[in-house]
């Protein structure tokens, strides 16, 4: 499968958890983005990449967010102590350097804070 | 403030009915705008863009700076079509790549 993989695809996790999504993007795409998704709303961005480089961090980012790309392949997204606002869909997607806006998107992971 | 406003939540046409998806944005520059659908447990993905000016499974979109929108037509809606279309505007005038979205219209159609 060539496309943008995210695992895992559910994660249910209790309130002051913390969880670790990871997104495998395209092998030849540099450009990695994270999204957050909530019902009834398009996708709100949170941050992106350049190779191994986080070049923006949305509002939206709180400091309980983290992300990583620390040899510009894979990503991690992490959240410590999850609120029930967590609750989302959380994508990535990934773009060649040279075609940055054309996205491709992977499948999501679903959290769900209880 | 850059913003993409879809005024439908829901859009029920019947098979064959001609379809408009309404976007409109905000944005100071040139923007570049988008159209992204999600069909039924499928990931989002690129359905065209403005600059492109092609046509898609028989959808077109025509950017009108005038009126600030970026409407997504077909002259007849196929049952295929039902899915979640979600517009977007690119902020690559800051060399940023990053997308924003309306909230997406829900498209039924039917038989």
């Amino acid at each position: 499968d060539t496309g943008v993989s995210q695992d895992p695809r559910h994660k249910i996790t209790k309130r002051g958890q913390n969880v670790t999504f990871r997104c495998d993007p395209i092998s030849e795409h540099n450009r990695l983005y994270w999204y957050r998704q909530t019902l009834g709303q398009g996708p709100e961005f949170l941050t992106y990449f350049q190779n191994e480089a986080q070049l923006e961090k949305s509002r939206l980012l709180s400091d309980r967010f983290s992300a990583e790309r620390p040899k510009g392949s894979f990503s991690t997204l992490e959240i410590q102590r999850t609120e029930q606002g967590d609750s989302a869909m959380y994508l990535c997607a990934s773009s060649p350097w040279d075609r940055v806006i054309e996205y491709t998107f992977g499948s999501g992971t679903r959290l769900t804070v209880v | 403030a850059q913003r993409v406003t879809q005024p439908e939540k829901l859009l029920s046409v019947f098979k064959g009915a001609p379809v408009e998806l309404k976007c409109n944005y905000s944005y100071s520059g040139s923007p570049e705008l988008f159209w992204y659908v999600q069909y039924s447990r499928q990931r989002l993905q690129l359905l065209l863009r403005h600059i492109s000016r092609e046509s898609i499974k028989g959808f077109t979109a025509d950017l009108n700076k005038g009126e600030t929108s970026f409407h997504l037509k077909k002259p007849f809606a196929q049952e295929e079509d039902s899915a979640m279309y979600y517009c977007a505007l690119s902020n690559y005038g800051g060399s940023q790549g990053n997308l924003i979205f309306g909230k997406g219209t829900k498209l039924s159609v039917k038989p």
